[in-house]
């Protein structure tokens, strides 16, 4: 069975610090996806990355990057300089790579971020 | 616009009552999931359709039930509410437009119980 697994239930910074979020996963298949979503406190799910599990290499999008690494099943999102407009809950997920499966979600972290 | 439309956004009941969630899939997607998100609760797997057939379960109560119509969309019923059903209900899609791997959510439905 699949499961996904975010250890850090809440964390609070101050802006401009650096943050980190956890992402531990477990899947029997060699192949699947891996996904970050940002849920503002507006509410809806936004969505942030995709990851083939074959594409291990770390990715950067503005203050965003994030570390795949299948030796430990972990997929961590680190955020640069931290913003008040980062504070949201965040959720890891994980599906099966044939694609019109379930996604299957974290517990989620929030985040907030402190002016 | 995601591509993906809930109604109603709100929907506020009393307890006893039936509800219909409604769900329309992006153009072309045949996948239609259902989640359930309660008071600082992850994100539960209710159920999903694809092409109009049931075709995984998570946990989704007796008292709700979903179904997918010819045209993809999908509707989720919830009946005898009680006030733990209060929630954010989710749909989202997933087929060709996106490849394998992508899913387009829904800005969801908040129902509150009362």
């Amino acid at each position: 069975a699949q499961k996904v697994t975010q250890a850090q239930t809440e964390i609070s910074v101050v802006e401009k610090e650096d943050v980190t979020l956890d992402c531990v996963y477990e899947t029997r298949d060699t192949t699947y996806y891996l996904f970050w979503y940002k849920q503002p406190p507006s509410g809806e799910l936004v969505f942030l990355i995709r990851r083939n599990s074959f594409d291990e290499q770390n990715e950067i999008s503005g203050r965003y990057s994030w570390n795949f690494q299948k030796s430990t099943s972990s997929f961590n999102f680190t955020i640069t300089a931290s913003q008040v407009v980062d504070s949201a809950v965040y959720f890891c997920a994980l599906s099966e790579s044939s694609g019109n499966t379930p996604l299957v979600f974290g517990k989620g972290t929030r985040l907030s971020v402190i002016a | 616009d995601s591509g993906v439309t809930q109604t109603p956004k709100h929907l506020i009941t009393a307890t006893g009552q039936r509800v219909t969630l409604r769900c329309s899939p992006r153009s072309g997607d045949l996948s239609v999931y259902w989640y359930q998100q309660s008071l600082d609760q992850g994100l539960q797997f209710l159920i999903q359709y694809y092409n109009g057939e049931e075709r995984a379960k998570g946990n989704i109560l007796e008292r709700f039930s979903a179904q997918q119509f010819p045209d993809l969309h999908s509707e989720l019923n919830l009946s005898s509410l009680e006030l733990g059903d209060s929630a954010l209900y989710f749909c989202a899609s997933s087929g060709r437009t996106q490849g394998a791997g992508g899913y387009t959510f829904g800005s969801g439905t908040r129902l509150t119980v009362v």
